[in-house]
């Protein structure tokens, strides 16, 4: 059974930095790419960006593109978003989600989300 | 960059009914990256319809996708109450990905 989990929620303050996870199981992590969606509270999808674990190949939403930092450890399945310098307007829940060609790249596995919560 | 525009914002109906929303897209979009998903509260989205017009593993038929170009409909034929939710459209294009802004089900 393919699951993505994801690491639990975080509260920050403002300037700090922060790491969080997404671990794949039930498939093979480095044969399908992974994504990053933002849902800012009460607001839609956004799109983040997305890494091949593979060979870490990393796209980038322009409007993310500098914001956040996208990696992930093959030999754990895991993949990661992280932040240098967090912002309130960060506060967020984030969901891994893997897409898939066969279905049009759509996100076909989503994880649980990470609820990021950035006050001072 | 695409955009994509759902509309009505709000759909306001009863269970039974026939629930239709729409998706716009600011260029043509190949049908075969347009896709409808379902998110509940709480809940992650639930991927409904790809490739414009093909149900997801576990879809119920009553959940229909149609459209080409730059116009997109799902078509619920008859809510049920696990039916009321958000609903978003999502394409996909030069390994990017948008989604609309999402169009909410309520119950009437």
């Amino acid at each position: 059974e393919v699951q993505l989990v994801q690491s639990g929620a975080e509260v920050k303050k403002p300037g700090e930095s922060l790491k969080i996870s997404c671990k794949g199981s039930g498939y093979s992590f480095t044969s399908y790419w992974i994504g990053w969606v933002r849902q800012m509270p009460g607001k839609g999808l956004e799109w983040m960006g997305i890494i091949y674990p593979g060979d870490s190949d990393t796209r980038y939403s322009p409007s993310f593109q500098g914001q956040v930092t996208i990696s992930a450890d093959k030999s754990i399945s895991t993949a990661y978003l992280q932040w240098s310098s967090l912002k309130a307007s960060d506060t967020a829940m984030y969901y891994c989600a893997r897409p898939r060609y066969s279905s049009g790249w759509t996100f076909d596995y989503w994880g649980q989300g990470t609820l990021v919560t950035v006050s001072s | 960059e695409i955009v994509l525009t759902q509309s009505p914002g709000t759909l306001s109906l009863s269970p039974g009914e026939r629930a239709t929303l729409s998706c716009r897209a600011s260029q043509s979009v190949s049908s075969s990256y347009l896709a409808w998903y379902q998110q509940k509260p709480g809940q992650a989205p639930r991927l409904l319809i790809y490739g414009a017009s093909s149900r997801a593993t576990g879809i119920p038929d009553r959940f229909s996708g149609s459209g080409s170009g730059t116009d997109f409909t799902l078509t619920i034929s008859r809510l049920e109450p696990e039916d009321f939710a958000v609903y978003y459209c999502q394409q996909y294009g030069s390994s990017s990905w948008t989604f609309g802004q999402g169009t909410k089900v309520e119950i009437k």
